[in-house]
């Protein structure tokens, strides 16, 4: 079965700080999503990647898919308290089941 | 614009009492899904619908069953509740079931006692 991987588990930066968060898949991706999640709160939409080399941005956020479809990237620029939350990248694994990785926490000091 | 709707938010159970949790998708989206966050743990797949037809099966357990009706809404339905089921249940919705962007309702947070 395919799974998510996601690195780092949990990051502290400091505010203005940028930072990545990898997700990487045990096999080819048919679509990647980024998702963000505040504690305790529901899962919000941030993109959607499906082709091997697409990249997304969304305000300072910006999103990646390697060209072997096996791995994305989310990089955030600037990092704002606002940021602070769980992140979590999901895919379609081919048959209709949709499975998450194991999660970024992060928190951004003022 | 309106979002996936999900009632009741909060829910409190008995062991062994049942619960219906509903999910109202974005107008003209036809794909439900359901998801249970426990406690610290990432969303599990339990199950979705595509034009009132079950499309896939995660993890849900057999005392646990969920439909979705003629006006596209869905209800999971539990029954036996443990307290292994207390967790956040989220229901999205979706146009289509592949590579199409889902949409999150807010959740219902179901504390068994």
């Amino acid at each position: 079965s395919q799974e998510l991987e996601q690195s780092p588990q949990s990051l502290i930066v400091q505010e203005g700080k940028n930072l990545t968060i990898n997700c990487t898949s045990s096999k080819t991706l048919y679509g990647l999503y980024w998702y963000k999640q505040k504690y305790g709160e529901g899962l919000i939409f941030l993109m959607m990647l499906q082709k091997g080399g697409e990249e997304k941005s969304h305000e300072k956020i910006t999103a990646k898919l390697d060209e072997k479809k096996q791995q994305s990237s989310l990089h955030i620029t600037a990092s704002q308290p606002s940021h602070a939350g769980i992140y979590l990248c999901g895919a379609d694994s081919g048959t209709y089941k949709y499975i998450f990785g194991t999660g970024t926490r992060l928190k951004v000091l003022a | 614009a309106a979002g996936v709707i999900q009632s009741p938010r909060h829910l409190i159970k008995e062991k062994r009492e049942t619960a219906t949790l509903k999910c109202y998708p974005i107008p003209r989206h036809d794909t439900v899904y359901w998801y249970q966050q426990g406690p610290g743990q990432d969303p599990q797949f339990l199950i979705s619908f595509y034009e009132k037809m079950q499309s896939d099966k995660g993890s849900i357990p057999d005392r646990f069953s969920a439909q979705q009706f003629s006006d596209y809404h869905s209800e999971l339905n539990m029954s036996s509740l443990e307290l292994g089921d207390s967790a956040l249940y989220f229901c999205a919705s979706s146009l289509g079931v592949r590579d199409n962007e889902q949409f999150f309702g807010p959740g219902t947070r179901l504390t068994v006692l």
